[in-house]
């Protein structure tokens, strides 16, 4: 258990809806990380945050958003739902930005149909 | 910019046998390097670091890597692959503070009985 917790687990949707992931990093670290991970993309970064501000971007659409609120847990939203958005979601944490390890939750399995 | 290619997307090896997965970075200053694996359906988990100290890291499950700061090289290696080493692993890099992990594609490893 990495310490790191992810809701929900699973996600069955509709194209053309929207969905909120939730994630609760690890006591005492500041920053948190989400990723997509596909078959066809592999692990792709979308975005980070750390102690609240947006620090770094990756590949993450516009219709997706992201926030980080003060008590440190995180939230991914995604919207006008596509089929090609089906994937794995992780969300990691680590103790400060960039250079020290992540840690990974079990991630949010999202099916659009 | 950093990047990171890990050769050779499968590999297969007998149980008992060396196992050596392949990951090459690219740094303008002296990296932060990680080794991940991921087991079915689960997510990625730190195998092992190297952050500026030894070259020689041991991790977890009796995995080890080497630094190699000529050839720009993070090799994973075990001595004697077990079944249950079965999994995919992801080598990343991070250029330190304040910088995001870059991850390369990761490597499915099969161990044949």
């Amino acid at each position: 258990d990495s310490g790191v917790t992810q809701t929900p687990k699973h996600l069955i949707t509709a194209t053309g809806q929207r969905v909120t992931l939730r994630c609760s990093p690890r006591s005492g670290d500041l920053s948190v990380y989400w990723y997509q991970q596909s078959l066809d993309q592999g692990l792709q970064f979308l975005i980070q945050y750390y102690n609240g501000e947006e620090r770094a971007k990756g590949n993450i659409l516009e219709r997706f958003s992201a926030q980080q609120f003060p008590d440190l847990h995180s939230e991914l939203n995604l919207s006008s739902l596509e089929l090609g958005d089906s994937a794995l979601y992780f969300c990691a944490s680590s103790r400060r930005a960039g250079g020290y390890e992540q840690y990974f939750g079990p991630g949010t399995r999202l099916t659009v149909t | 910019a950093q990047s990171v290619t890990q050769l050779g997307s499968h590999v297969s090896v007998s149980e008992g046998a060396l196992v050596l997965l392949r990951c090459n970075y690219s740094s303008s200053v002296p990296p932060y390097l990680f080794w991940y694996v991921q087991y079915p359906n689960q997510g990625l988990q730190l195998l092992l670091k190297y952050t500026s100290a030894a070259t020689l890291v041991k991790g977890i499950n009796g995995f080890e890597a080497e630094f190699k700061k000529s050839e720009t090289s993070f090799h994973l290696t075990k001595p004697s692959a077990h079944m249950s080493d079965a999994a995919e692993y992801f080598c990343a890099v991070s250029e330190g503070t304040g910088n995001q992990f870059y991850f390369g594609t990761g490597t499915s490893l099969t161990v044949i009985p």
